[in-house]
């Protein structure tokens, strides 16, 4: 059963407007979440998080929203640039089993592609 | 350049042969983590080890044996794999688990195909 959720296996914008990934999520325990982006051939690299005690995060051209009592988060690039052509990740994390180490859990994944 | 190098970065290998994955990082970092990435499929934990100490087993078959000598060297022993083990296998690092430091830096990742 998934933990984490993203829906939209791709999306496609035009350069300059918004792209919004979104992203569900089941266990009410998440405390933090992030968003990887992933181009081909590479890992994933960190992009943005947001903890549970807020609602919003911005760096830039990227900010996360959280909304806890739907357990839905989105991320919004604005304005998109066809550099941003990439598949995001969401992530949330919780203690692990022994604790005192992060357990990430994934979402499949969205491809965005910002045609210019 | 995230600071975890991996190697090899693609194998082929048969259901017989014993073969290992490396991961190393350059970061400093306390914490390293063993992911597999199946088609269209979520990322997977499968290990995860804090100051060279296994802390996650996540219900892994033993063909898949890791090891960590030290904080920056990661190991992935495989051997007797099945073609459904066919994936990209992902190491990752983080600082300091217990200081909630939730930012884990990935390496590029192993292609890993099994015939």
């Amino acid at each position: 059963d998934q933990q984490v959720k993203q829906n939209s296996p791709s999306l496609s914008v035009q350069e300059g407007r918004i792209s919004i990934l979104n992203c569900d999520y089941t266990n009410s325990m998440f405390d933090y979440f992030l968003w990887y982006k992933k181009y081909p051939a590479e890992g994933p690299t960190f992009l943005i998080s947001i903890s549970s005690i807020k609602d919003k995060n911005e760096d830039g051209r990227f900010t996360v929203f959280l909304n806890k009592s739907a357990k839905h988060l989105s991320l919004h690039i604005v304005p998109s640039q066809p550099g941003d052509s990439a598949v995001y990740f969401c992530a949330a994390s919780v203690l692990g089993a022994q604790g005192g180490s992060e357990k990430l859990v994934f979402g499949k994944g969205t491809k965005l592609t910002v045609n210019p | 350049e995230t600071g975890v190098t991996q190697t090899p970065r693609h194998l082929v290998m048969g259901m017989t042969n014993k073969k290992s994955l490396k991961c190393e990082q350059h970061l400093g970092h306390n914490a390293m983590y063993w992911y597999k990435q199946s088609a269209k499929k979520p990322l997977e934990l499968m290990f995860v080890y804090n100051f060279k100490e296994q802390t996650e087993n996540n219900s892994v078959p033993s063909r898949f044996s890791p090891e960590c000598p030290n904080s920056s060297h990661l190991f992935l022993h495989l051997h007797t794999l099945q073609p459904e083990d066919s994936a990209l296998y992902l190491c990752a690092s983080s600082q300091d688990p217990g200081l909630a430091s939730y930012e884990q830096y990935f390496g590029p990742g192993t292609r890993l195909t099994v015939t």
